[in-house]
């Protein structure tokens, strides 16, 4: 089955620092990947999304990277600010034998200290 | 404003009840989705459908039913059947290939 595999474990930097997520999936070939921020007590809300024919994407201080062979997202948080803290949740979709279905990862909490 | 309205924000439910969750998009979204989260972990798929009168189980299906009969609403019934029923439950929409939107959830509890 398809299984999506973020790091269980909060994220602490200081502000100003880059931070670094990661995404790895298996049994699963998605024709793109999704990034979503999560606040405590709201729902996700979508932030980029990549396809796989693209290596990389940015706006403004986050940048996303997606490589098929690794089956790995990577999602960066540049010159980060206390405000970017939240739970990050990843979805890979699309792609061959896709039905319409769209799980995500257990999420990556992100504390920025000031 | 277009958006996904959830309602109500907190449900408590007594032992043996059914509770309905209601969820509307005035998004003309196709594709609407449940989801389940429990404290400190990510969101598990209950439901979706992705046309009106049509919909398929997701990974924790069992003690929930859902109905699609018209395209702006996806109500949720959490059965009696369904033993854990405390969680925060998180309705969401999109269009073919676009991003999912989401409504701020209900969040359900056991009398």
């Amino acid at each position: 089955s398809q299984k999506i595999e973020q790091n269980s474990e909060a994220l602490n930097i200081q502000e100003g620092k880059t931070a670094t997520l990661t995404c790895n999936y298996t049994n699963y070939s998605p024709a793109y990947l999704q990034w979503y921020r999560q606040d405590p007590g709201r729902g996700p809300v979508f932030l980029l999304l990549i396809r796989e024919n693209e290596k990389e994407k940015r706006k403004e201080r986050l940048k996303v990277t997606f490589d098929t062979t690794l089956k790995q997202s990577l999602f960066h948080i540049t010159a980060s600010q206390p405000a970017d803290s939240a739970t990050y949740l990843c979805a890979p979709d699309g792609g061959s034998g896709n039905t319409g279905k769209l799980i995500f990862g257990q999420g990556t909490t992100l504390q920025v200290k000031p | 404003d277009g958006g996904i309205t959830q309602s109500p924000k907190y449900l408590f439910r007594k032992e043996g009840q059914n509770v309905t969750l209601s969820c509307e998009q005035n998004l003309n979204h196709d594709a609407m989705y449940w989801y389940r989260q429990d404290p400190g972990q990510g969101l598990r798929l209950i439901y979706y459908s992705q046309i009106v009168n049509d919909f398929q189980k997701g990974d924790i299906a069992e003690g929930y039913s859902v109905s699609r009969e018209k395209k702006e609403s996806f109500p949720l019934t959490v059965t009696s059947a369904q033993k854990n029923p405390t969680a925060f439950y998180l309705c969401a929409s999109r269009g073919l290939g676009q991003p999912q939107h989401f409504g701020d959830g209900t969040r359900l509890s056991i009398l």
